[in-house]
């Protein structure tokens, strides 16, 4: 079945730091989506990627679509500690397709 | 406009028990997914409901099952319920056509003793 990966699985920045998360599925996607999810919640939605090799952005964040479309990545610029949670990217094989969540990226910033 | 609402917030049941849960979409969503989500973990899909009728559904037995309802309300039923079954379930809405984005509910925190 489809497979999709992040790395890291964790990562601790201390405020002001970049961070990057990256997302590979194992077949070729419709979309991706981003989610974040904080502490005790529920993930909410960030911004949804369609286009080969898409970038969109969003203040202090970057989303990336590979060319391909198997692949995406989620880049803050100096991080605040509400950036703090855990990163979730999905994808779609199609647009009325479930979502495929990958295994998230927790982030920790520190002052 | 209300987003997804889930109820209840809490529950504890005990194994061999039977539990459904309840969801009510957002506002202009006719479609609704629910997924499980073990403490550490991602969501992982249970199925999905659009038109009233099981369209989707993943790795998930047959204990599991669900309902929608003309209003677009959906529910999920799970049956003999195992320790295992612990986890925080999600029920999201969305729109069926456009490939719009997924709402999530506030979830369900379901601990089986």
């Amino acid at each position: 079945g489809q497979q999709v990966m992040q790395i890291p699985q964790y990562q601790h920045v201390q405020e002001g730091e970049d961070f990057t998360t990256y997302c590979n599925s194992s077949t070729t996607l419709s979309n991706i989506q981003w989610y974040k999810q904080r502490p005790g919640g529920h993930p909410v939605f960030l911004i949804q990627l369609v286009k080969s090799g898409e970038v969109k952005k969003q203040k202090r964040l970057t989303f990336q679509f590979g060319e391909a479309k198997k692949n995406s990545s989620l880049h803050i610029t100096a991080t605040q500690t509400t950036d703090v949670g855990t990163y979730f990217c999905a994808g779609a094989k199609s647009t009325a397709s479930k979502l495929t969540f990958g295994t998230g990226t927790r982030l920790q910033v520190t002052l | 406009d209300a987003g997804v609402t889930q109820s209840p917030t809490h529950l504890i049941k005990t194994r061999g028990q039977q539990v459904t849960l309840r969801c009510s979409p957002k506002s202009g969503h006719d479609t609704v997914s629910w997924y499980q989500q073990a403490l550490g973990q991602g969501p992982q899909f249970i199925f999905q409901y659009y038109e009233e009728e099981e369209r989707q559904r993943g790795n998930f037995p047959d204990r599991f099952s669900g309902h929608q309802f003309p209003n677009y309300s959906s529910e999920l039923n799970v049956n003999a319920l195992l320790l295992g079954d612990s986890a925080l379930y999600l029920c999201a809405s969305s729109r069926r056509q456009g490939g719009t984005e997924a709402f999530f509910g506030q979830g369900t925190r379901l601990t089986v003793v």
